[in-house]
């Protein structure tokens, strides 16, 4: 099955800053690759994801990037401010057709924005 | 709002009971999920649905059972024979399966179940 490591566990940045959190994973058949945030309390949401056929997708502040032949994947935030503050997931679905819902997620990236 | 509602947001259970917790989706989507979630670890995945009366294990499927006989409820059982059940559950559903276009995972807000 797909195996996905996530760094760093935790992560702390003065607001304003930008902050880099790297997933890798062992599937090279893999073709979806999401992020989630996740707030204290709550369920995660999807902040942005990527398909195999793009090297980066944009959305504001937040950026994913895609290396297919090294097998990673990074979220990058620019200027982060204290609502950034939260747990981040990356995830990678199993491609195989026995096994195609189930996704794996890395361990999570708490981010801590400091004021 | 459409959405995915889970209840109860807390529960406490004593050892050797069984507890139900409920999952409810209005997003009208074929797949739904549950996960566990325990501190400093990812979201592991206990079962899943693809479609109505059908579901199949996930990695941690062991002291848990399901059922999906409608498309908007997926109920997760924890059984007495789950050895370590105090954790954050999580529900979640999509429109298609995660290596599909629509593969969102859209989740609850979660129940915390605590043994005593």
């Amino acid at each position: 099955g797909e195996n996905v490591e996530q760094h760093p566990s935790t992560l702390s940045v003065q607001e304003g800053d930008s902050a880099v959190i790297k997933c890798t994973y062992s599937d090279s058949a893999s073709n979806y690759f999401p992020w989630y945030k996740q707030e204290l309390g709550k369920g995660p949401q999807l902040i942005i994801d990527i398909r195999s056929n793009v090297g980066e997708k944009k959305d504001q502040r937040i950026a994913v990037t895609l290396n297919k032949t090294a097998k990673h994947f990074s979220l990058h935030i620019t200027e982060t401010q204290p609502e950034d503050s939260a747990v981040y997931f990356c995830a990678a679905p199993q491609r195989a057709s026995t096994n195609a819902g189930k996704s794996t997620f890395g361990d999570g990236t708490t981010l801590t924005v400091k004021p | 709002d459409g959405g995915i509602t889970q209840s109860p947001k807390y529960l406490f259970r004593k050892e050797g009971q069984n507890v139900t917790l409920s999952c409810e989706q209005n997003l009208n989507h074929d797949a739904m999920y549950w996960y566990r979630q325990d501190p400093g670890q990812g979201l592991r995945l206990i079962y899943y649905s693809q479609i109505v009366n059908d579901f199949q294990k996930g990695d941690i499927a062991e002291g848990y059972s399901v059922s999906r006989e409608k498309k908007e409820s997926f109920p997760l059982t924890v059984t007495s024979a789950q050895k370590n059940p105090t954790a954050f559950y999580l529900c979640a559903s999509s429109i298609g399966l995660p290596t599909s276009n629509t593969g969102e995972l859209f989740f609850g807000e979660g129940s915390r179940l605590t043994v005593l």
